[in-house]
């Protein structure tokens, strides 16, 4: 079968760093997605990696190794904005997209 | 208005209501689609149409209709539910229904409770 894993919860401290992991076995491979869901809102996309290696955008960095089917979401810089459900989500061979179940990440000041 | 925009947000229905859930988007995308999302799961999909052809459905009980009357808006009709559908559905919207960087955009979701 297919599956995202992905930790379940994940706290960190204002200011510090976190990197969150995600792993897949897909029936091929067309790109990662990370989104963010802030709770009662919407899931916004954060990032697409389709080659191996590090994507940065300001304080988020996504990473990608096909050869082992994994990526992490790096967060610098941590606010408590920060605090929300991060959505990892691989695009098969068919161009179907398979999620991971999210994970919540805790800002503590 | 821009982005993705659902109505209700909150709705509460019991098993033998009709009630139904309506998604607009003004981004001019061509691909809509209707997720289920209840917590600690991944996001489920239920329904995805392309230029207002119904392209995929996995295989949602019959108690859900979609319908696509054009390309801005989604309609999702609900009849008599069961408790486990209570869920947040999301609607979502993207370009195209099928690439790879196919970056979907988000309503902020309708949380369904059944009695």
């Amino acid at each position: 079968g297919q599956n995202i894993d992905q930790p379940t919860e994940m706290t960190a401290t204002e200011g510090a760093i976190v990197q969150i992991n995600c792993t897949y076995q897909t029936s091929g491979f067309n790109g990662l997605f990370w989104y963010q869901q802030h709770a009662g809102e919407a899931p916004t996309f954060l990032s697409y990696n389709v080659l191996d290696g590090l994507e940065e955008k300001g304080r988020f960095s996504s990473f990608l190794s096909r050869s082992k089917g994994y990526s992490y979401l790096l967060l610098k810089e941590l606010q408590m904005k920060d605090s929300a459900s991060y959505l990892c989500a691989v695009m098969n061979s068919n161009y179907q997209l398979i999620w991971g179940a999210g994970t919540k990440l805790i800002i503590k000041p | 208005e821009t982005g993705v925009t659902q109505t209700p947000r909150h709705l509460v229905m019991g098993m033998t209501n009709k009630k139904s859930l309506k998604c607009e988007q003004h981004l001019g995308h061509n691909a809509m689609y209707w997720y289920k999302q209840s917590a600690k799961k991944p996001l489920e999909l239920m329904f995805v149409y392309s230029l207002e052809e119904r392209v995929e459905n996995n295989s949602v009980p019959s108690r859900f209709s979609p319908e696509c009357p054009n390309s801005s808006h989604l309609f999702l009709h609900l009849h008599t539910l069961q408790p486990e559908d209570s869920a947040l559905y999301l609607c979502a919207s993207s370009q195209d229904g099928v690439s790879g960087a196919n970056v979907l955009t988000f309503g902020a979701g309708s949380r369904l409770t059944v009695l």
